[in-house]
């Protein structure tokens, strides 16, 4: 059973358009979100990440929401550049476990 | 900023033998070092979380006795995979927290990870 939940498996944007990644998760206890980004072949990277008690966290070209209702949050990237190409994971954590839980990842790919 | 070294990045066996990997944390002291592993096109899944000085946990389903864990220092956790099969073929990456709250904006630092390949 995937408690956090990426549905699109692959994305294809246009240079300087905005990508949008989704991430959906089921545990309510999960009160902190993260987004990495992975290479092939190299361990993924620390994005940007987000606190439950927050709905937007924006990092220069990076925006993450978070709709708690829902149990949905997503990854803005605006403008989109082709070194923005590759897979995107979403991750959440609960409480004092410190373990991330994460999804299967989106593998974006920003054409030129 | 931190940083997280894993070796070796790639590794053949053959079946029956042990691999050991490394993970070491270069410029934080790493008390919890977590292993994941990831087969094609599935997410990184957790296998078992080491602290350092005491035994890990494991996660359902991950058989303790095939992947060992040792964290035996605050910079070091090693991964042995032994007798190794063709279905361990997999990427294995490691993860790390250093001292302290695992605050906003301290998020796990990944290592580059493994690539294990057994004939």
């Amino acid at each position: 059973d995937q408690q956090v939940k990426q549905n699109s498996p692959s994305l294809s944007v246009q240079e300087g358009r905005i990508s949008i990644l989704n991430c959906d998760y089921t545990n309510s206890m999960f009160d902190y979100f993260l987004w990495y980004k992975k290479y092939p072949a190299e361990g993924p990277t620390f994005l940007i990440s987000i606190s439950s008690i927050k709905d937007k966290n924006e990092d220069g070209r990076f925006t993450v929401f978070l709709n708690k209702s829902a149990k949905h949050l997503s990854l803005h990237i605006v403008p989109s550049q082709p070194g923005d190409s590759a897979v995107y994971f979403c991750a959440a954590s609960g409480g004092s476990n410190y373990k991330l839980t994460f999804g299967k990842g989106t593998l974006l790919t920003v054409n030129p | 900023g931190a940083v997280v070294s894993q070796h070796p990045s790639r590794v053949i066996c053959k079946s029956g033998t042990s691999v050991k990997i490394e993970c070491r944390s270069l410029d934080f002291q790493a008390t919890t070092m977590f292993w994941y592993r990831q087969f094609p096109k599935q997410s990184l899944m957790l296998m078992a979380t080491s602290n350092e000085g005491s035994k890990a946990t494991y996660e359902q389903g991950v058989e303790k006795d095939k992947f060992l864990i040792n964290h035996a220092s605050l910079t070091l956790s090693t991964l042995t995979v032994t007798s190794a099969h063709p279905e361990d073929s997999s990427f294995y990456i490691c993860s790390a927290r250093g001292q302290g709250v695992f605050s906003y904006n301290s998020p796990l630092h990944f290592g580059n990870g493994t690539r294990l390949t057994v004939t």
